[in-house]
């Protein structure tokens, strides 16, 4: 069945410095989703890309989707500690009747 | 409006016992979810509804059974409680128009941690 791959699992960033964390299926997505969910709290959307090599920003979060629709990936500059929690993404699952399969989440510790 | 509402937010059962996780969203998606998600891990789907009268298993439907009477309400019961069970269970709601409904926007709510012992 379709799989949604993150990595890393864990980041750990300096406050101030960029990271980047990735996301990739195994099969060609219609989109993909972004969710954010902070320490003990609830998946909140970010963003959806739909296009093939799309790319959007957020304030200081730049997500993509890879040329051939099957990857993506969030690049945070200048982390900040309001960037701690964990960053799904997520797409339409064959498995799951087309519904969203997540990935299993990047988590992000912020050192001061 | 207060989007998509669980109770409780934290229950413990004993092995064997039975209960119901409650989801209501004031938002009329179509739409709902029952997702869980165990310790340092990602989210899986237990249960979806299409709406009122109509659900359909997700990835890990074992031990689960949910109605969907009303456009709002869509409750999850746990029949045998197992230690298995153990998680953090999450529902959420979307408005879908297209064919794929993994295009549109999930909406969660805060989430109900269930101990099983």
């Amino acid at each position: 069945g379709q799989q949604v791959m993150q990595i890393p699992q864990y980041q750990h960033v300096q406050e101030g410095e960029d990271f980047t964390t990735y996301c990739n299926s195994s099969t060609t997505l219609s989109n993909i989703q972004w969710y954010k969910q902070r320490p003990g709290g609830h998946p909140v959307f970010l963003i959806q890309l739909v296009k093939s090599g799309e790319v959007k920003k957020q304030k200081r979060l730049t997500f993509q989707f890879g040329e051939a629709k099957k990857n993506s990936s969030l690049h945070i500059t200048a982390t900040q500690t309001t960037d701690v929690g964990t960053y799904f993404c997520a797409g339409p699952g064959k498995a799951a009747g087309n519904k969203l399969t997540f990935g299993g989440g990047t988590r992000v510790l912020v050192k001061p | 409006n207060a989007g998509v509402t669980q109770t409780p937010k934290f229950r413990i059962l004993k092995i064997g016992q039975s209960m119901t996780l409650q989801c209501t969203q004031d938002m009329n998606h179509n739409y709902m979810y029952w997702y869980r998600q165990d310790p340092g891990m990602g989210l899986k789907l237990i249960y979806y509804s299409v709406g009122a009268g109509i659900t359909d298993k997700g990835e890990v439907p074992n031990g689960y059974n949910v109605s969907r009477s009303t456009t709002e309400d869509f409750p999850l019961r746990l029949e045998l409680a197992a230690p298995s069970q153990t998680s953090v269970y999450f529902c959420a709601s979307s408005f879908v128009t297209g064919k794929v409904a993994g295009a549109n926007v999930l909406t969660f709510g805060a989430g109900s941690r269930l101990t099983v012992l």
